[in-house]
């Protein structure tokens, strides 16, 4: 029962922005965006997470929208190596971290 | 480098017969977990644990069994209960302790029945 909605897979150019969007417009106040990625037999790995503000660090920028109600992950100079699974996380319950289906992202040369 | 390690990275099993996985962690984390992932579906919770010598039932717990003697390590056994238990298992850890719930994860452990 993920509260998230992701489009099931995107396509993006190498060199250029990948921006994945998310919706979570049942997110609650407390709620965090987390996003992850996971390469084909890897473990998930974590790229970012935020509350309200837009987020970046040397993965990726997070927008969230004012009403927290959906939420982008940009990855600013997509490569190969980007080519994955990503998943946007709001429900955390507890110590309880439930993954949705997640986007398949194919970033082509 | 502090991180997760699970093994054996591959495993095969025959039909009733139960099998370990292991996961160690020294990141000092309090919270473990482990989810089981079909192929091209997400991750799905079988248990978890907050602290030592506690643990919870995820969403599918049927058919494997945990312990946490210690913080940093929470194996996984899955027994012969489990019907179909061929698929790739992740552990995970969170620090637990601050606001934000970030899960890092081992490798995974791919588990095949023969």
């Amino acid at each position: 029962d993920a509260k998230t909605t992701q489009p099931p897979s995107m396509d993006c150019a190498e060199g250029r922005a990948a921006n994945l969007p998310c919706n979570h417009s049942t997110i609650s106040g407390n709620e965090y965006v987390y996003w992850y990625r996971q390469i084909h037999s890897q473990g998930p790995q974590y790229i970012i997470h935020g509350l309200k503000n837009n987020e970046t660090n040397e993965m990726a920028s997070l927008i969230i929208t004012e009403d927290r109600k959906s939420s982008t992950l940009i990855l600013p100079h997509a490569t190969l190596r980007d080519t994955a699974v990503y998943y946007c996380i709001v429900r955390v319950v507890g110590f309880k971290t439930i993954f949705g289906a997640g986007t398949r992202l194919f970033v082509k040369a | 480098d502090g991180g997760i390690t699970q093994s054996p990275k591959y495993l095969f099993r025959k039909e009733g017969q139960n099998v370990t996985l292991s996961c160690e962690q020294n990141l000092n984390h309090d919270a473990m977990y482990w989810y089981r992932q079909d192929p091209g579906q997400g991750l799905r919770l079988i248990y978890y644990s907050q602290i030592v010598n506690d643990f919870q039932k995820g969403d599918i717990a049927e058919g494997y069994s945990v312990s946490r003697e210690k913080k940093e390590s929470f194996p996984l056994t899955v027994t012969s209960a489990q019907k179909n238990p061929t698929a790739f298992y992740l552990c995970a850890s969170t620090d637990g302790r601050s606001g934000a719930n970030v899960l890092t994860f081992g490798a995974g452990s791919r588990l095949t029945v023969l």
